[in-house]
């Protein structure tokens, strides 16, 4: 498909592990590389995981991005309140020859 | 650090022209890599608009390609956007971003302004 899928949104308590998906297709995410990046609103955004599985400097080991197919995964492990924020998976197209955003991910530390 | 600043009305008429600049800090745009425009309508997803190399090399979004005309100028260490035929459409939030990624494969942004909010609105 040409568009990336991810969940509005996702929750968890403190401390524990949350997955956040993004489901595209053979020519984006089976294809290419896959970004993850970190909004708080009013914020800037901020890179997380680039070419799928490698974490942006500065980022904890917390943050971890894999792919299977045509699915990539953000995962974050030991939840802290401020990771409260909403996730983006990003990835360029190849038939489209153009970039692509996921809808966003919502994620709620309880 | 590279650090980046969005510049530019936060207002403009439908039909007219959207000119933004992206002000660069802590890194030289005639080193290298891309510089880039991503904006986000009301309730829709990110959308990537272009992005210019820093010596004048160009890539567009096919679906906003025939209204989208980037430049720099590495004096000033800027880049900027111009957008024309504004509709409501295009009333977004306005990033400039950093792109790196040695190939198109392997597309991400590594640095972001703030953004600016842009209205199209008589």
């Amino acid at each position: 498909q040409s568009v990336l899928t991810q969940p509005p949104s996702v929750s968890a308590a403190p401390g524990q592990e949350v997955s956040i998906s993004c489901s595209g297709g053979g020519s984006n995410i089976e294809k290419n590389y896959v970004a993850w990046y970190r909004r708080v609103p009013g914020t800037a955004p901020q890179l997380l995981i680039y070419d799928t599985d490698k974490r942006a400097s500065g980022v904890p080991d917390r943050f971890s991005g894999s792919k299977s197919g045509t699915s990539a995964t953000l995962a974050i492990t030991g939840l802290q309140t401020g990771d409260e924020a909403d996730y983006f998976c990003g990835a360029w197209d190849s038939s489209l020859n153009d970039a692509l955003f996921g809808g966003g991910t919502k994620l709620t530390v309880l | 650090q590279v650090q980046m600043q969005e510049s530019g009305p936060g207002l403009v008429k439908p039909s007219g022209t959207l000119s933004l600049k992206c002000d660069v800090s802590g890194f030289s745009i005639s080193s290298g890599y891309y510089w880039g425009w991503v904006r986000q309508a009301p309730g829709k997803r990110l959308e990537w608009i272009a992005n210019i190399f820093h010596s004048g090399y160009t890539v567009s979004s096919p679906s906003l390609k025939s209204r989208v005309t980037l430049s720099v100028d590495t004096s000033t260490n800027q880049f900027s956007l111009k957008m024309t035929s504004m509709t409501a459409a295009d009333t977004a939030i306005y990033y400039c971003a950093r792109r790196r990624g040695p190939t198109q494969s392997s597309f991400y942004f590594d640095s972001w302004g703030q953004g600016i909010l842009v209205t199209v609105s008589s």
